[in-house]
């Protein structure tokens, strides 16, 4: 099976700007999980997408936001750019076989996403 | 304020060795803990879990124990190998909070051959 794959893998905009990062899970999962990871902050959850709907979100400004399609692949979007936004963006899908309970995460190798 | 804290940043240890990895937890509604390796230029890679009904897990050269009541967690590669060299990761879930986990800021391990 192939593995959750992430494009960009690298990106450099502007602050301001917007931006949209993919990423598709693997094949049969249905939860994808977005983290943000930076050397001050560490992994932090951004939030989670499971049948097209958010269920989790973790503590970041609405400028962050995100959205699954019906193949589960998912997309995370951020508005007017900070520089504080510099980081690794990764995705992490999972089977999603229990409705509360916590899977075991599978990792894409992330978006580095530079703010200038 | 950090719920997960891995206080060692970095690990040197000899191969064939026992590496010990620490983590330490402050919310008692935690009840499931994960860890994770990661290499660099690539996203966390699973290793282990732990319920909190339990209090130790083993899966090969991997252990991890669970002491609930000192709110700690470790993580014990035996023998270790210089291709475990990799930033590892512990990181805990609430109930019912299917798969939202909280990070610790990671320990470097360098295992030398």
């Amino acid at each position: 099976k192939a593995g959750v794959t992430q494009t960009p893998r690298y990106l450099i905009k502007t602050r301001g700007q917007q931006v949209t990062l993919s990423c598709s899970p693997i094949s049969g999962h249905r939860s994808v999980s977005w983290y943000q990871q930076t050397p001050g902050q560490g992994l932090q959850f951004l939030f989670e997408y499971f049948s097209e709907t958010q269920r989790n979100k973790g503590n970041f400004p609405g400028r962050f936001s995100g959205r699954q399609f019906s193949n589960s692949r998912s997309e995370m979007n951020v508005s007017t750019l900070e520089l504080g936004d510099s980081a690794l963006y990764l995705c992490a899908s999972s089977p999603r076989t229990s409705g509360t309970y916590t899977d075991t995460q599978y990792f894409g190798p992330g978006t580095r996403l530079t703010v200038l | 304020d950090q719920q997960v804290k891995q206080n060692s940043p970095s690990l040197s240890v000899q191969e064939g060795r026992i590496s010990i990895l620490n983590c330490d937890y402050t919310n008692s509604m935690f009840d499931y803990f994960l860890w994770y390796k990661k290499y660099p230029a690539e996203g966390p890679t699973f290793l282990i879990s732990i319920s909190s009904i339990k209090d130790k897990n083993e899966d090969g050269r991997f252990t991890v124990f669970l002491n609930k009541s000192a709110k700690h967690l470790s993580l014990h590669i035996v023998p270790s190998q210089p291709g475990d060299s990799a930033v590892y990761f512990c990181a805990a879930s609430l109930y019912k909070a299917g798969n939202m986990l909280t990070f610790g800021g990671g320990t470097r391990l360098m295992v030398k051959p």
